[in-house]
C-alpha cells in the first residue's frame, strides 16, 4: 500500500529565509505526486504535481519541488518566504488510473516569523 | 462557477443522531471524494465515486454512506453519530482524464459529536 511521511509536524521560519519541506512516500512503481496548501478555515489547493519527465517543478506562489526517486523524496522548496505562505501543507501520492484517489501525509504546518 | 460547494460549514450533533453532508460541485466532473481530517493525521478517503450510480468505499467507510444520483451531488450520511466522527469533512472533484489527479476540494464541514 502506498503510504506518504511528512516528518515536521511545525516549521517556522523568518520571513525572506528560504523553505523546505520533507516528504517521503512509499509506492511500488513510478507514483504522482502532489503538494497542497491549506489556508486556516479553507479547502486544500493544489501549488504542484508531478507525472514524469523533469523532477524538479514549478508551482504557484513561487515554489518548486524535486523529485528524487532514489529518496523516495519530494520536497518542496521556496527560496523567499512571504508572510502569506503560513498555511499547512500536505504532500500526496497517487496512482494512475485509480479514480484519482490520493494517499495524503498528515501535513507540515508552517508558521512565518516577521 | 462556484466550483465545489460543501453544507453546512459547521455542524453540532448528539451521539446516535444523523444527518447529511451535502456537496455540488459545477464543473462537470466524473469523479468525486469524501475525506475527513483530522489534526496529525492528513485527510483519509471515506468514500469516493468514479460516476453517477457508482461509489466504493475508501480507506474509512465505516459509519457512513453516500450515494450518487447525479454527476453533481454526492451527500455523505452519517446515520448513528458516534464522537469518532467528529472531525473535519472535505469533499473533491477530479477530472477523468490521463495525467490530471487535482483535485478541488470545498471549504470543509466541522462536525462535533457531543
Amino acid at each position: 500500500a502506498q503510504s506518504v511521511t511528512q516528518p515536521d509536524i511545525h516549521i517556522t521560519v523568518s520571513e525572506g529565509a528560504s523553505l523546505e519541506l520533507r516528504c517521503n512516500y512509499s509506492y511500488g512503481a513510478t507514483p504522482y505526486l502532489f503538494w497542497y496548501v491549506q489556508s486556516p478555515g479553507q479547502g486544500l489547493q493544489l501549488l504542484l504535481k508531478y507525472f514524469s519527465g523533469d523532477t524538479l517543478v514549478q508551482g504557484i506562489k513561487g515554489f518548486e519541488a524535486e523529485f528524487k526517486r532514489s529518496q523516495s523524496s519530494f520536497n518542496l522548496r521556496k527560496p523567499s518566504v512571504h508572510w502569506s505562505d503560513a498555511a499547512e501543507y500536505f504532500c500526496a501520492v497517487g496512482r494512475h488510473n485509480a479514480g484519482n484517489m490520493l494517499t495524503f501525509g498528515g501535513g507540515t504546518r508552517l508558521m512565518v516569523k516577521p | 462557477n462556484a466550483g465545489v460547494t460543501q453544507t453546512p460549514k459547521f455542524r453540532i450533533l448528539k451521539i446516535g443522531q444523523s444527518m447529511t453532508l451535502q456537496c455540488t460541485q459545477d464543473m462537470n466532473h466524473n469523479y468525486m471524494y469524501w475525506y475527513r481530517q483530522d489534526p496529525g493525521m492528513g485527510l483519509k478517503l471515506i468514500y469516493y465515486s468514479v460516476g453517477a450510480g457508482i461509489t466504493d468505499k475508501g480507506e474509512v467507510p465505516n459509519g457512513y454512506n453516500v450515494s450518487r444520483s447525479t454527476t453533481e451531488d454526492f451527500p455523505l450520511r452519517l446515520e448513528l453519530a458516534a464522537p469518532s466522527q467528529t472531525s473535519v469533512y472535505f469533499c473533491a472533484s477530479s477530472y477523468s482524464g490521463r495525467n490530471t489527479g487535482e483535485l478541488f476540494f470545498g471549504e470543509g464541514s466541522r462536525l462535533t459529536v457531543l
